[in-house]
């Protein structure tokens, strides 16, 4: 079993729509989530950070941890095409050295 | 502020010939991490500096695979032989010490193995 999983997608949406992404997880001790977008032939950037349970809201974006059931969400309000991207979820230990570990990613296209 | 350097964008190679990348990370981040992205899948981390020393390669093909980070600055990772299944972008990363969360990352170099 994988530590971090995250439906691949692929993800069609009209423009406008809101946009849902998930990631489970099985290691209890992450204590920092992040969800990462990677457009192509890019690196991945930091998009929503987000420590312990809770949620946290960026503009159009809202990010929620759910630590009880190890799910994290992403919600993508009145998409973009330029939302169109890979999402990574990214899970961190709460210790100094703790490796960050990746979902494997979902593919969004949002068309016009 | 300048980003992540790495060069070479592209890459192709033969199976079992050497080939190398270079990192200059983001000026006073002390933390570095090379992570392989193999396609349709998310990154997957090899190896973690900080500073010049090592804090992870526990997931690093040690055989094969060697990296360092001299000065605590740049790094270059170098892969010899190379194996048809090291195809992927090798993607440079850095942060300002191994406790922070953000972490920047480069544009990647994309290997080929033929």
């Amino acid at each position: 079993q994988k530590e971090v999983e995250q439906d691949p997608g692929p993800l069609s949406v009209p423009e406008g729509a809101i946009v849902s992404l998930n990631c489970t997880y099985s290691n209890s001790a992450f204590q920092y989530f992040m969800w990462y977008r990677q457009y192509s032939r890019k690196g991945p950037e930091l998009l929503m950070y987000t420590y312990s349970s809770g949620n946290k809201e960026d503009g159009r974006f809202t990010a929620q941890v759910d630590k009880s059931s190890k799910y994290i969400s992403l919600f993508i309000r009145d998409s973009q095409p330029s939302d169109s991207a890979t999402y990574l979820c990214a899970m961190k230990p709460g210790t100094s050295y703790g490796k960050l570990t990746f979902g494997q990613g979902t593919i969004l296209t949002v068309h016009p | 502020e300048a980003g992540v350097a790495q060069s070479p964008r592209y890459k192709i190679i033969e199976k079992r010939q050497s080939v190398a990348f270079w990192c200059n990370p983001i000026s006073g981040h002390a933390t570095l991490y090379w992570y392989q992205q193999i396609l349709g899948q998310g990154p997957k981390l090899l190896i973690q500096f900080q500073n010049n020393g090592v804090v992870d390669d526990s997931q690093l093909p040690k055989d094969r695979f060697s990296a360092e980070r001299l000065k605590g600055v740049d790094s270059t990772l170098k892969i010899q032989p190379a194996k048809l299944e090291d195809s992927a972008v090798y993607l440079c990363a850095s942060s300002l010490d191994t406790g922070h969360y953000g972490y920047t990352f480069g544009s990647g170099t994309r290997l080929t193995v033929v």
